[in-house]
């Protein structure tokens, strides 16, 4: 049972470099999320889908595209990495807007 | 738009102490509100929830009630112990969205 699997686990990019962050879930869940967690910020949103075929920004969206490939899959892409986008990454994904969050391991993300 | 405000950690405290977190929220409608705990390494896993006005979340002794007329969410525990020492994450729900307070660091001394 591999519940939210993110890929990869670290990466280290150069500035102006671009990059997609990959994201699947095997839980039939409905919404799927992107965060970014930097010290003393807690998690912020950055992009969420409620479900297939929709997308909505979240808190810090500038910089950040999303992909609802299909009900499993849900990606991020940073089509111009900057320095100030150096940060550890969640993907998240629940069934309905009441049930708990199940997370992925997290990348850690390196922008020189 | 939403957004969670936490009292800002760390907080430290002696075992059997008593603990209180406090959260408050802004929210264009009736969000459902949540408690997140992060334990050192690990990721966040959800502690307690409460979907409505007066609801009282509780799990592993912790405790919160949603309180409307205040917009908040305060966390409580009766007596912490050295195993509580984590960070921990408010969070409200609504339309889809899932939004998180920035933690507050709790560190319980033997």
């Amino acid at each position: 049972n591999a519940g939210v699997t993110q890929t990869p686990k670290f990466q280290v990019l150069k500035t102006g470099q671009s990059m997609t962050l990959q994201c699947a879930q095997d839980m039939n869940h409905n919404s799927m999320y992107w965060y970014r967690q930097d010290p003393g910020m807690g998690l912020r949103l950055i992009y969420y889908s409620a479900s297939e075929g929709t997308t909505d920004k979240g808190e810090v969206p500038n910089g950040y595209n999303v992909s609802r490939l299909n009900k499993r899959e849900f990606s991020l892409r940073l089509e111009s990495a900057a320095p100030s986008q150096t940060s550890v990454y969640f993907c998240a994904s629940r069934r309905t807007v009441n049930e708990k969050l199940f997370f992925g391991s997290g990348t850690q993300l390196s922008v020189l | 738009g939403d957004s969670v405000t936490q009292m800002e950690g760390p907080v430290t405290l002696s075992e059997e102490a008593f603990l209180t977190i406090n959260c408050t929220y802004t929210a264009t409608g009736y969000p459902s509100l949540f408690w997140y705990v992060q334990y050192p390494g690990e990721g966040l896993q959800l502690l307690l929830k409460a979907t409505k006005a007066d609801d009282k979340g509780s799990n592993k002794g912790f405790e919160a009630t949603y309180r409307k007329e205040t917009t908040s969410f305060h966390l409580e525990k009766g007596s912490v112990q050295v195993s509580d020492s984590a960070v921990y994450f408010c969070a409200l729900s609504e339309t889809g969205k899932l939004i998180f307070g920035q933690g507050t660091e709790l560190s319980v001394k033997p």
